[in-house]
């Protein structure tokens, strides 16, 4: 089956630092998802990043489609950055979205 | 924006009950679909659906029925609750596009005491 890893598990940062986040899958993705997941639950997309690099505010996603990964980059990190960030695919041929289990980020000030 | 809106937010029942988590959509998505998030696990997919009357099997469906009465109304039914039924809840929906970008709900905490 599909598997999505992510690493590390948590992070802890301090403010103004830079987080790099890692996203390693077992199949290939028609789509990949970045989303972040607040610490009270809700959960939003960030960036779709299927392939190549992309960049939305202080966020920048990089996807080698051919060697399954991708990673998020975090510039200047703030203490609102804290949560939980997860990698989810879209396997080619099917709509059942997988998701990692996250990298938990602490961002402290 | 996409809104998705779950209810309840918060439900507590007991091993046995019956229980209804409701979703709603108002942006004319046709896929819905319902998750479990428990610590170690991620967000792990329940039931979907490609529209009204359709519903697909997902990888934890066990103890699980769906039903799609609408395009906007997707509902996931508990009717014998267990222990490791409790868990945070997600429904999320998509348009029909390549880019499937997932719009979640708030989610739905559930304990089965």
């Amino acid at each position: 089956g599909q598997q999505v890893q992510q690493s590390p598990a948590s992070l802890v940062l301090q403010e103004g630092e830079n987080a790099e986040l890692q996203c390693n899958f077992s199949s290939t993705a028609t789509q990949l998802q970045w989303f972040y997941q607040s610490p009270g639950g809700s959960l939003v997309s960030l960036l779709s990043n299927p392939s190549g690099t992309k960049h939305t505010g202080r966020l920048t996603s990089t996807t080698v489609t051919k060697e399954r990964r991708s990673s998020l980059h975090i510039s200047s990190s703030q203490t609102t950055d804290s949560g939980t960030y997860l990698c989810a695919i879209d396997p080619a041929g099917g709509y059942k979205v997988v998701f990692g289990s996250g990298t938990r980020l602490l961002v402290s000030p | 924006e996409a809104a998705v809106t779950q209810s309840p937010r918060n439900k507590v029942t007991v091993t046995g009950g019956n229980v209804t988590l409701s979703c709603r959509q108002t942006n004319s998505h046709n896929y819905m679909y319902w998750y479990r998030q428990d610590t170690g696990h991620g967000l792990r997919l329940i039931h979907y659906s490609y529209g009204a009357g359709n519903l697909q099997i997902g990888d934890v469906p066990d103890g699980y029925k769906a039903t799609r009465t609408t395009q906007e109304d997707f509902f996931l039914l508990l009717e014998l609750a267990s222990p490791s039924q409790t868990s945070l809840y997600f429904c999320a929906s998509s348009p029909d596009s390549s880019q499937n970008t997932l719009y979640f709900g708030a989610g739905t905490r559930l304990s089965v005491l």
